[in-house]
Parts: C-alpha cells; sequence; structure tokens
C-alpha cells in the first residue's frame, strides 16, 4: 500500500514570501492533519480534516496560515506571509479509524 | 490543548538493555499512542492502549496505562542499535485528535 505523499520535501524561503505544501493521504482514508514540528520537539497539530471538514483548526495561525483538503482527498497547507519562526518540518497524516500513518514531512527553512 | 508530556527526555543505553519512557497527560483521553521517529524517516506508530486497558504487549514493546495517575509508560525490552530514534506519546482526546507530548531521544550503544 502506498504511504502519506508529501511535497515538496525541501524548500527554503526569505520572510514574507508565501509557500505551498502538498499532501496526498493513503486512499480510503477519511481523516487527514497537519501537524507543525520544530526542531527539538514534539508535532503540533495545525489542522485537522474529517472527509472535507475541519474538525480542528484551534492552534492553525490563520491570520498567515490556511489549509484546504480537495474533494476529501488531497490537501493543501499555505503559508502567507512566512516569518522566521515558521521554520519547521510541516508533517502530513492520514488515518483510517485511530492509527495516524505519516509522510516524510517537508523541511521549510525562512531565512 | 492536550499534550502528553514525556519523561525523562533524554536516554542513553548498553545494547540489550531495556528502556522505559514514561508520559503524562492532563484530560481523559480515548487512547494513547506511542510513535517513533527515526532521522531520515518520518512517525511510525508502534502501539496502541485504549483508555479501558492498563497493559498491552506488541513484540519487545510493553505499554502501562495508569488513567488515575494520567500517566503511561512504554517499555522497550533487549534494545537494539536500530531502536535509537526519538519516541513520542500521543494522546487521543477526541475525535481522533492527537496531541503529542515533546519525546524522548534513545540512544542504543552497540
Amino acid at each position: 500500500e502506498a504511504g502519506v505523499a508529501q511535497s515538496p520535501r525541501y524548500k527554503i524561503i526569505e520572510k514574507r514570501q508565501s509557500v505551498a505544501f502538498w499532501c496526498n493521504p493513503i486512499s480510503g482514508h477519511a481523516t487527514l492533519y497537519w501537524y507543525q514540528q520544530i526542531l527539538g520537539q514534539g508535532p503540533k497539530l495545525l489542522i485537522q480534516f474529517q472527509n472535507n471538514g475541519v474538525v480542528d483548526d484551534s492552534q492553525l495561525p490563520k491570520d498567515r496560515f490556511s489549509a484546504e483538503r480537495l474533494k476529501g482527498v488531497d490537501s493543501t497547507l499555505k503559508i502567507q506571509p512566512a516569518k522566521l519562526e515558521d521554520s519547521a518540518v510541516y508533517l502530513c497524516a492520514s488515518s483510517p479509524t485511530v492509527e495516524a500513518f505519516f509522510g516524510q514531512g517537508t523541511r521549510l527553512t525562512v531565512v | 490543548s492536550q499534550q502528553g508530556e514525556e519523561d525523562p527526555q533524554a536516554l542513553s543505553i548498553q545494547e540489550g538493555e531495556n528502556a522505559t519512557m514514561n508520559c503524562s497527560y492532563k484530560t481523559s483521553i480515548n487512547n494513547l499512542q506511542w510513535y517513533r521517529q527515526n532521522s531520515g524517516r518520518g512517525l511510525v506508530h508502534l502501539i496502541l492502549i485504549r483508555s479501558n486497558e492498563r497493559e498491552k504487549h506488541s513484540g519487545r514493546l510493553r505499554v502501562t496505562l495508569d488513567t488515575s495517575k494520567k500517566s503511561s509508560s512504554l517499555l522497550i525490552t533487549a534494545s537494539r542499535a536500530a531502536d535509537t530514534a526519538s519516541y513520542f506519546c500521543a494522546t487521543d482526546y477526541g475525535n481522533n485528535r492527537l496531541a503529542f507530548g515533546k519525546g524522548n531521544q534513545v540512544v542504543v550503544i552497540p
């Protein structure tokens, strides 16, 4: 079975620029998560989708971050404008029920 | 938001020894999960224990859950060099929302 696909793997941008990340979850998984993992810390949930709907986006900085899940499958996470503190690994995960399957992540460096 | 917290945060052991990690959380949960993260790899699910369970085994892994103390422990027996990784607990506090702790770094010395 194919895993969770994320792209790009790495991205370097200047502050105030915009960036977008893409995630293709495992087929049939209704739940999709975006996490932010800062170096040396645990993943922090940014947003959780159940099919098309948002379950939790309480920790998403909505003034600069946005996310959507197209037709309940693929998802994109956008940051506009980026700040230095957004440097982190952005992890996408999907789940059929309770266990989450993670992608390799996108390492974002904001300079 | 709900967050697990692991203790200790860094552990260095010899191959063949056991490694124990602890996790505490603050509110009620549906289940608690442990994940492993190796350098160069994403997070991988290891084991899940439901709120009505007290102990669970999977291969060399043993997890316990004490809901009265809001704590869990993960034991890795007969550790191997390949067990070198960061280990995270994650609490499901409803609607499959997963909150991760800060993680334990485990180094197994061959």
